[in-house]
């Protein structure tokens, strides 16, 4: 079955530094997704991307973040100048199409900022 | 805003039956998803309701009542596998194009033999 993949599993950085957190959707989605998880807290939406273009963003997606699909496979979340606050566990998610279909989960990358 | 809320957590019997309820106030509906999460793991899909009326599938059945704002879901015959947190979120239609759904906190389901 086919599945959305993360890479890395887990990323160690010190404060300020940038980080890219990989994710190759699955293939013939369209729909890309990039979702936090705070240690112990609700999962919160960032970012969706569709046409190679961010069409919804939350508050928390703000300057320092950014995304991109450099190929036909991957999608990347580029945190600029990373704060302590940043460390949480980062999903990505796809979904075929944007208005019925469920969107399915990858198994997340750990941030931890030090 | 979007509001939506969940018991914190939940015990239950090996081979029981337990409900979930989940209440929720959001500017717009688009669908009610039900996703099911294992500590350190991602969420996986269980169930998606966006008409009234109960959706069932396999041991698992999801209950929706969009009047009252309200949905639940029904485990059935429950295996300690189930011990699980489990994640209601409220879609909502797009302004730029995608539905984004909301997550509540999630409710901690213990299955004790």
């Amino acid at each position: 079955e086919p599945e959305v993949t993360q890479t890395p599993s887990h990323q160690v950085t010190q404060m300020g530094q940038e980080v890219i957190l990989h994710c190759v959707p699955i293939s013939n989605h369209l729909y890309f997704y990039w979702y936090r998880q705070i240690l112990g807290q609700k999962v919160e939406f960032l970012v969706s991307f569709y046409n190679n273009e961010i069409s919804e963003k939350s508050e928390i997606f703000d300057d320092q973040f950014s995304v991109e699909r450099p190929d036909g496979s991957n999608f990347t979340l580029k945190i600029r100048s990373t704060k302590l606050e940043d460390s949480a566990m980062y999903f990505c998610a796809s979904s075929q199409d944007g208005a019925q279909e469920t969107q399915y989960f990858g198994p997340g990358t750990r941030l931890l900022v030090l | 805003g979007q509001n939506i809320d969940q018991p914190t957590e939940m015990t239950a019997t090996e081979g029981a039956i337990v409900q979930i309820n989940c209440t929720y106030q959001t500017s717009g509906f688009n669908g009610l998803f039900w996703y099911q999460q294992h500590a350190g793991e991602a969420p996986t899909f269980l169930s998606y309701n966006v008409l009234d009326g109960l959706e069932e599938k396999g041991r698992f059945s999801s209950f929706l009542s969009r009047s009252k704002g309200y949905s639940y879901l029904l485990l059935k015959e429950l295996q300690m596998k189930d011990s699980a947190s489990y994640l209601c979120a409220v879609r909502s239609p797009p302004s730029g194009g995608s539905y984004i759904p909301t997550f509540g906190r999630g409710t901690s389901l213990i299955v004790h033999p």
